[in-house]
């Protein structure tokens, strides 16, 4: 089972170049998010969906976008990058919302803009 | 919102030293969950409470859940070189999403 699947793995950008962070899930989950862990930050929720077509902001969802247009699939775009997204992404999915049970998470994604 | 604080933010221990997280969040929840992350890798659940003043044990693991369902606690016994990392807790309520303290660093020297 490969659970969730993020790429890429590692990517550098320039300032201003946009990107998308790909994160798919074979586990049939309907709830998935995107997360970013700064050093000694925590994680912080960007954007999350409960079912395909279905999308919210997160507490940080600012100079993000998101689609949901499977069940699988929940790419996380970033337009012109900023150093302040230099972060580890993280892309999750649960069976159901919060009070519900675990996230899994994938391996993450560590993206440097410079 | 809701906020969810962890103290402290690094423990250093020798091993064979016990070792304690602290969670506490502003609101009451629903349910508390615990996550340990390694170093350079991704985190991964451990357990989830539900209900007021619950105890959960994992071998050396010991969770609680406050009585009145705004706190946690993470304790480890008789610490060893395998438990190094960072452990989170996270808080749910009627949202959707989990809201995560920032976590705790577990170092552990043999």
């Amino acid at each position: 089972n490969a659970g969730v699947t993020q790429t890429p793995k590692f990517r550098i950008l320039k300032i201003g170049q946009s990107m998308t962070l790909q994160c798919t899930q074979d586990m049939n989950h309907n709830y998935m998010y995107w997360y970013r862990q700064d050093p000694g930050m925590g994680l912080k929720l960007i954007y999350y969906s409960v079912g395909a077509g279905i999308t919210d902001k997160g507490e940080v969802p600012n100079g993000y976008n998101v689609s949901r247009s499977t069940t699988e699939d929940f790419p996380l775009r970033l337009e012109l990058a900023a150093p302040s997204q230099t972060s580890v992404y993280f892309c999750a999915s649960s069976v159901s919302g919060s009070s519900a049970g675990e996230l899994f998470f994938g391996e993450g994604s560590r993206l440097t803009v410079l | 919102g809701q906020q969810v604080m962890q103290i402290p933010q690094y423990q250093h221990v020798q091993e064979g030293e016990d070792f304690t997280t602290y969670c506490n969040s502003s609101t009451t929840l629903s349910n508390i969950q615990w996550y340990k992350q390694r170093p350079g890798g991704h985190p991964v659940f451990l357990i989830q409470l539900v209900k007021s003043g619950e105890v959960k044990k994992q071998k050396r693991l010991t969770f609680q859940f406050g009585e009145a369902k705004k706190n946690s606690s993470l304790h480890i016994t008789a610490t060893q070189t395998t438990d190094v990392g960072t452990y989170f807790c996270a808080g749910g309520n009627s949202g959707y999403a989990l809201n995560f303290g920032k976590g705790t660093s577990l170092l552990v020297t043999p």
